[in-house]
């Protein structure tokens, strides 16, 4: 069965700090690798890594994909109270009639104190 | 507007009442996804269409659940004779085979049975 584990499960900082969330997958035919910010509503879409090793930036945020050991990074730098949400990763299937389907990870909660 | 739009928002209904809910995608995509999300977790994959067809359906799926995509455009996702572990979000998604497969969720649909 797919299966994505995300740590930590909670993570509390100060603004100004730098945070590091952990994503790890054993997805039968992956295909990519997707993260997602979630505020108290649906998740938006962040980053959707596909190769290796290449870094995706968006300002503050960045990441960047291991496929031989199977996990990911989200950094967040310079971290701002807006910051404060959930981070879920996601794997999306690539196999058969399962294309496309992404199996979440429980979630990673962020909060920035002032 | 032009993302994924859900209704309605939120739902309160009585044990043992059926509801449904609606998924516009976004407008061109031909699949369509369905999750639930409880507190604390990660989104949890319910179901997928391409066009019309339904290619997955998951194993934790009760038969109460039905959905449907009659003419590839909007979707329905009933369920019947609620219980209150069915209190969840539920979340629709949609994305275009083609596009790097980059997956727009909806805002969600808040149930809550009493």
């Amino acid at each position: 069965e797919d299966k994505v584990v995300q740590s930590p499960l909670s993570l509390v900082v100060h603004e100004g700090d730098t945070v590091t969330l952990n994503c790890s997958y054993e997805v039968t035919n992956f295909r990519s690798l997707l993260w997602y910010k979630q505020e108290k509503k649906a998740p938006t879409f962040l980053f959707m890594l596909t190769s290796s090793g290449i870094e995706k930036k968006s300002g503050r945020l960045s990441s960047i994909l291991d496929k031989k050991e199977l996990f990911s990074i989200l950094n967040i730098t310079a971290t701002q109270t807006g910051d404060s949400a959930i981070y879920l990763c996601a794997a999306l299937n690539a196999g058969g009639t399962s294309y496309g389907k992404l199996t979440f990870g429980q979630g990673t909660i962020l909060t920035v104190h002032p | 507007d032009t993302g994924v739009s859900q209704n309605p928002r939120h739902k309160i209904t009585k044990r043992g009442q059926n509801v449904t809910f609606r998924c516009d995608p976004i407008s061109e995509h031909n699949r369509l996804y369905w999750y639930r999300q409880t507190l604390g977790q990660g989104p949890e994959f319910l179901t997928y269409f391409q066009n019309e067809a339904q290619l997955e359906k998951s194993r934790l799926l009760s038969d109460r659940f039905s959905a449907e995509r009659p003419k590839g455009s909007f979707s329905t996702l009933e369920i019947q004779r609620t219980e209150q572990g069915d209190s969840a979000m539920y979340l629709c998604a949609s994305s275009f085979r083609g596009s790097g497969n980059t997956i727009y969720f909806g805002e969600g649909s808040w149930l809550t049975v009493v």
